[in-house]
């Protein structure tokens, strides 16, 4: 089915790792989102992308890395984990800047 | 920050009742998107309404926006047992690259049978 994919679905890591989470679309869109959902505080943007080998830091992007290599693809990287970053992870993609999102399922992260 | 904030946080209708949600942002505004979110699901976007805009329907869905007052409301007619779900508003910026859209913090319907 088209849309959003995200891998892995969860995850559980100890301080101090790191790992990467994909995100996969295969709609053509050029942009494309990560957002961090937490209790009590909404969806927070981490980064996003406006296309394929472009990045842009967004609320909350300390601790986080991206890359966009291929245009359908968005990974978000964790060098170090920390508890802080234990959360929900959406991947988001639209097809134009102020369009609607199509959103991924989610990778809930746990950090011990 | 001109995240969204809904109001009311929680809400519990029965199933045919009629279920109003508001969002209040804080800076100018494009475009104003409203989203459901099911328990453990990602989000789905519902509508779209632009700042020149004052009122969209889709299907059971009506969202008005009042830009001098700045706020939106979701307005879900004949709600249903799979209407649950929390809801979400998200405004972009008027300034700058206007490619982020900030969302609130959700209102949870609950649509009792």
């Amino acid at each position: 089915n088209a849309g959003v994919t995200q891998t892995p679905k969860f995850r559980v890591l100890k301080t101090g790792q790191s790992m990467t989470l994909l995100c996969a679309q295969d709609m053509n869109h050029e942009y494309m989102y990560w957002y961090r959902q937490d209790p009590g505080m909404g969806l927070r943007l981490i980064h996003y992308s406006v296309g394929e080998g472009t990045t842009a830091k967004g609320e909350v992007p300390d601790g986080y890395n991206v890359s966009r290599l291929k245009k359908q693809n968005f990974l978000l990287g964790l060098e170090s984990a920390a508890p802080s970053q234990t959360s929900v992870y959406f991947c988001a993609s639209s097809y134009t800047k102020g369009g609607g999102y199509t959103f991924g399922s989610g990778t809930r992260l746990t950090v011990v | 920050s001109q995240q969204g904030e809904e109001d009311p946080q929680a809400l519990s209708i029965q199933e045919g009742e009629n279920a109003t949600m508001n969002c209040s942002y804080k800076t100018s505004i494009n475009n104003l998107q409203w989203y459901r979110q099911n328990s453990g699901r990602g989000l789905v976007h519902l509508i779209l309404i632009r700042s020149n805009e004052r009122e969209k329907h889709s299907g059971r869905l009506r969202v008005t926006l009042d830009t001098s007052k700045k706020s939106s409301s979701l307005l879900i007619t004949a709600s249903r047992a799979a209407d649950t779900a929390s809801y979400f508003c998200a405004t972009d910026a008027m300034r700058g690259t206007g490619n982020q859209f900030y969302f609130g913090t959700g209102t949870s319907l609950t649509v009792i049978p």
